[in-house]
């Protein structure tokens, strides 16, 4: 596609729930990104992948947030036994070059927006 | 570790004025600078990148400084126009990812 897409926009979670959330990049690019941004924050790095390899998870807060990309094009997050601090703007990323995202620019989709109850 | 401070993390201008935002950076071994623009619930749309080497980058009525040794860097904006208003964000490489600043929320009024 022309951009990258990601789904749902909204999601409201009950506390205690798993969520999975989607990422589409853009067609090609080998590099993807999650990255959460609380309200009133910057975006901060969740996790990276080069093609299906997830290269970096330093990022991810805990246990309870798994990330893959099994065929290195479409991604998923997925939040287990969802809490109230995971409440944020999920953003994913992508970049054409491998390894090079943040010399090189990256393309950002518009995000989904997690609210947990 | 890299941190990112922005400064001021609110303004609200009239239509017209000319107006300066801050960055902050703590480590000075950067490749580049980026300023991004956030508008309410969409993602970010980068705006300039500021080469090292660089000290300055300008695109339209944007103009982005990088100054490396005092770590710090400013996003002029001229002749601001309501649709400027948004949240500009600038961040600085880290690895293979973004250390993003908390952001100035810029509110141009008519």
């Amino acid at each position: 596609g022309a951009g990258v897409s990601q789904s749902p926009r909204y999601k409201v979670a009950k506390r205690g729930q798993d969520v999975a959330l989607r990422c589409d990049p853009i067609s090609g690019h080998v590099s993807l990104f999650w990255y959460q941004q609380a309200l009133g924050q910057g975006p901060e790095f969740l996790t990276y992948f080069q093609n299906e390899a997830q290269l970096d998870k330093s990022g991810l807060p805990s246990d309870r947030f798994f990330a893959e990309r099994p065929e290195g094009s479409v991604s998923t997050l997925k939040i287990q036994r969802t809490q109230q601090e995971d409440s944020a703007v999920y953003l994913c990323a992508s970049s054409l070059p491998p390894g090079g995202g943040a010399n090189y620019g990256y393309t950002f989709g518009s995000g989904t927006r997690l609210t947990v109850v | 570790k890299q941190e990112v401070t922005q400064i001021p993390a609110a303004l609200s201008v009239p239509e017209g004025e000319n107006l300066v935002l801050n960055c902050s950076f703590t480590d000075s071994a950067i490749y580049n600078l980026q300023w991004f623009r956030q508008d309410p619930g969409k993602g970010l749309t980068s705006l300039l990148l500021i080469q090292s080497s660089q000290r300055e980058q300008t695109s339209g009525r944007l103009n982005a400084s990088l100054d490396k040794s005092s770590g710090r860097s400013t996003l002029y904006i001229a002749a601001s126009q309501p649709g400027d208003s948004a949240t500009y964000l600038c961040a600085v490489p880290y690895g293979q990812n973004f250390v993003f600043g908390p952001g100035t929320r810029l509110s141009v009024l008519p």
